[in-house]
């Protein structure tokens, strides 16, 4: 299985701060990653996939990159509802796995 | 719009059947891939199995080979059965459909159902 390690597991942050989550896979995954976004009691919501691509109705604000074995999320100023957990996903291989979550706090 | 809306018990016992069903609306099941995904404290987000509209299924290894899934096309549903549950399988549980793109990022969740296992 394709082990995904996200660091840091808990961030805390200000409304205005440019934020950057890592994503980091025990092998290749080419471009086939995912991001979620999940709010406490809601089902988590595909912000981006194949690495950089943003989800239609996403704030721009929020940017993917990387391949290979490590992907970083970025948001560029950081919301007041951006305040959640973050998931990063691959999708190179079965069975899919997910991250551990990164908790973005103020 | 498609939706997803999970279905099933929220109490099962331990040993017994854990079985959920997942309506679609909006879209048909006859394409994509489906899968049920499940959440814990613990161990976070795990894919359980997928099952596509020619009938394919495969599953997390994980499991053993606890997971059924199987789909009616006629109600536009897709069902989970999980055999042999512990409190370990105690999750909130998800259906989720996978785009057609990308080698199938989730695009559409359920809202999820919390399962608990417990005598």
């Amino acid at each position: 299985d394709i082990q995904l390690t996200q660091s840091p597991s808990l961030l805390s942050a200000s409304v205005g701060d440019r934020v950057t989550i890592t994503c980091r896979a025990s092998q290749d995954t080419s471009t086939y990653l995912a991001w979620y976004q999940q709010k406490p009691g809601q089902a988590p919501k595909r912000l981006i996939y194949g690495a950089s691509t943003l989800q239609s109705g996403v704030p721009s604000r929020f940017s993917g990159s990387g391949s290979g074995t490590e992907f970083t999320l970025t948001i560029s100023s950081l919301q007041p509802e951006d305040f959640a957990t973050y998931y990063c996903q691959q999708l190179n291989s079965y069975p899919r796995t997910f991250g551990g979550g990164t908790k973005v706090e103020i | 719009q498609v939706q997803l809306q999970e279905s099933g018990p929220g109490l099962v016992k331990p040993s017994e059947t854990l079985s959920l069903t997942c309506t679609v609306s909006g879209g048909s099941i006859s394409s994509h891939f489906w899968s049920w995904v499940r959440q814990t404290p613990g161990k976070g987000l795990e894919w359980i199995g997928y099952i596509y509209s020619n009938g394919n299924t495969d599953h997390n290894p994980s499991l053993k080979n606890r997971v059924t899934i199987s789909m009616d096309t006629s109600r536009n549903q897709f069902s989970l059965r999980l055999t042999s549950v512990t409190a370990a399988d105690t999750a909130v549980y998800y259906c989720v459909r996978h785009y057609a793109g990308d080698r199938g990022s989730f695009d559409y969740w359920g809202q999820g159902t919390l399962v608990i296992v417990s005598s």
